[in-house]
């Protein structure tokens, strides 16, 4: 069984360096075909992905937000770390993990942590 | 980017009623492995995204087979047969081809 969870802070201020924990159990990122993304929702908006990570350790970045982002990723931990740095209040939204079986299902994220809601105020 | 466009962006149905989503995007979605990688997710009120449907048509685990996709290139329909009250929520389609892009959602609501 797949699971992840999200951990981090749930206010942080304008300019700071957000950093957020995806934990998960049920899969090991050293399998061939196997990713972590990071995916992002303002309230009342649509979806939006930030950054992928694979087993090969390959990464993707959102075009537009690339300069903020870095992912990570701590195989004997299970856990996948992103980054954004210089945080605006137009960054407040919940932020979720995904799993991704790429040779399964294709470039999708078929399961999907329960989000973590981040604030950027002062 | 690929830009996703989805329509309608709200919808109302009578439980029981079909109901029918259309997702086009900016540019084909067929990989040259001969795959076409559209997806559609549904987002239940207060939930996690759920997948649905991956590459354009195949359920994912568990869903309902009153949920089916079609189409191809860079037009793709999701249907419901017979909506029920369970699935209301937010429907989103995201491409797979390049850097994941979603379409703006389509709300689906029960009269």
């Amino acid at each position: 069984q797949i699971t992840l969870k999200e951990s981090g802070p749930t206010l942080v201020k304008p300019t700071q360096t957000l950093t957020l924990t995806c934990s998960f159990s049920g899969f090991s990122l050293s399998t061939t075909g196997m990713g972590v993304g990071w995916i992002r929702q303002p309230p009342g908006k649509a979806l939006e992905c930030l950054a992928l990570i694979y087993w090969n350790d390959d990464k993707e970045y959102s075009p537009s937000l690339k300069s903020r982002l870095t992912i990570t990723k701590d195989t004997s931990k299970n856990q996948v770390v992103l980054t954004m740095t210089n945080m605006d209040p137009v960054d407040t939204a919940s932020y979720y993990c995904a799993h991704e079986s790429r040779y399964i299902y294709g470039p999708v994220f078929d399961y999907w942590g329960q989000g973590t809601l981040v604030t950027v105020s002062s | 980017d690929i830009v996703m466009t989805q329509t309608p962006l709200s919808l109302s149905v009578t439980p029981g009623q079909p109901a029918s989503i259309s997702c086009k995007s900016s540019q084909s979605l067929l990989f040259g492995d001969g795959k076409t990688y559209l997806f559609w997710y549904l987002q239940k009120p207060g939930q996690s995204p759920q997948l649905l449907i991956y590459e354009v048509s195949r359920r994912f685990s568990g869903v309902p087979d009153r949920f089916s996709g079609s189409g191809s290139g860079t037009d793709f329909t999701l249907q419901i047969s017979r909506v029920e009250a369970e699935d209301v929520g937010v429907y989103y389609c995201m491409q797979g081809i390049h850097f994941r892009t979603f379409g703006q959602g389509t709300k689906v609501e029960i009269k």
